[in-house]
């Protein structure tokens, strides 16, 4: 079955303490995105990456990190987590520019 | 930037009605999706659509390039269909824009 896989579901930590959310897929797409869901605000792009060591900053890249090592996946880093990242995060993921982009089912992330 | 709207902002809709949910962007695209977003946050394709018309089942949607809107239509509505509705343009490089949605609840 076609899907893109994140992980941790849910996670509830504190300040500071660093944490990884996996995303992988399994479709051989080239394109990888991350985006945060925030109340008022809609879904906004953090990071996005066009292959494989190659990545860029989306509109709100303050704060993360990420890496692209292997085609199929692309992890989000949170070095110095803080409480203004407490969010729902998605990873997607598509076959090249402008082709249909795929949703994992979301990370809700609480930073205490 | 791309500017994206989505009306109405909410929906209360009675079981067995039809609805029409619409999109408008601020510049051509080349790609326009439909999602839903059910009640646990999951968001689920609905249509690639960046242009004409499409139907899977009781959803359709048509997208007018050259006015730069596109519909989604529901009919026969289920409680199922509860959730939100968004729209969202491909900025390229797979940044999607996304509306801000519409928030739709279907009554029993």
């Amino acid at each position: 079955e076609a899907q893109v896989t994140q992980n941790p579901r849910y996670l509830i930590t504190v300040t500071g303490k660093k944490l990884t959310v996996t995303c992988s897929q399994n479709m051989n797409h080239e394109y990888m995105s991350w985006y945060r869901q925030d109340p008022g605000l809609g879904l906004r792009q953090i990071y996005y990456s066009m292959n494989v060591e190659v990545t860029d900053k989306g509109d709100v890249p303050e704060g993360y990190k990420v890496s692209r090592k292997e085609k199929r996946n692309f992890p989000l880093i949170l070095e110095s987590p803080s409480p203004n990242q407490t969010s729902l995060y998605f990873c997607a993921s598509g076959d090249r520019d402008y082709q249909p982009q795929h949703f994992g089912d979301g990370t809700r992330l609480s930073i205490l | 930037g791309i500017q994206v709207e989505q009306s109405p902002p909410d929906l209360i809709l009675q079981e067995g009605a039809n609805s029409t949910l619409r999109c408008n962007f601020s510049d051509s695209v080349n790609n326009l999706q439909w999602f839903h977003q059910n009640p646990w946050g999951q968001l689920i394709n609905l249509f690639y659509i960046p242009s004409g018309t499409k139907q899977n089942g009781r959803l359709s949607a048509t997208t007018v390039a050259t006015e730069r809107y596109s519909l989604l239509y529901i009919s026969s509505s289920q409680t199922t269909d509860s959730g939100v509705y968004f729209c969202a343009v491909d900025r390229s490089q797979g940044n999607l824009i996304f509306g801000k949605g519409t928030k739709l609840s279907v009554k029993p």
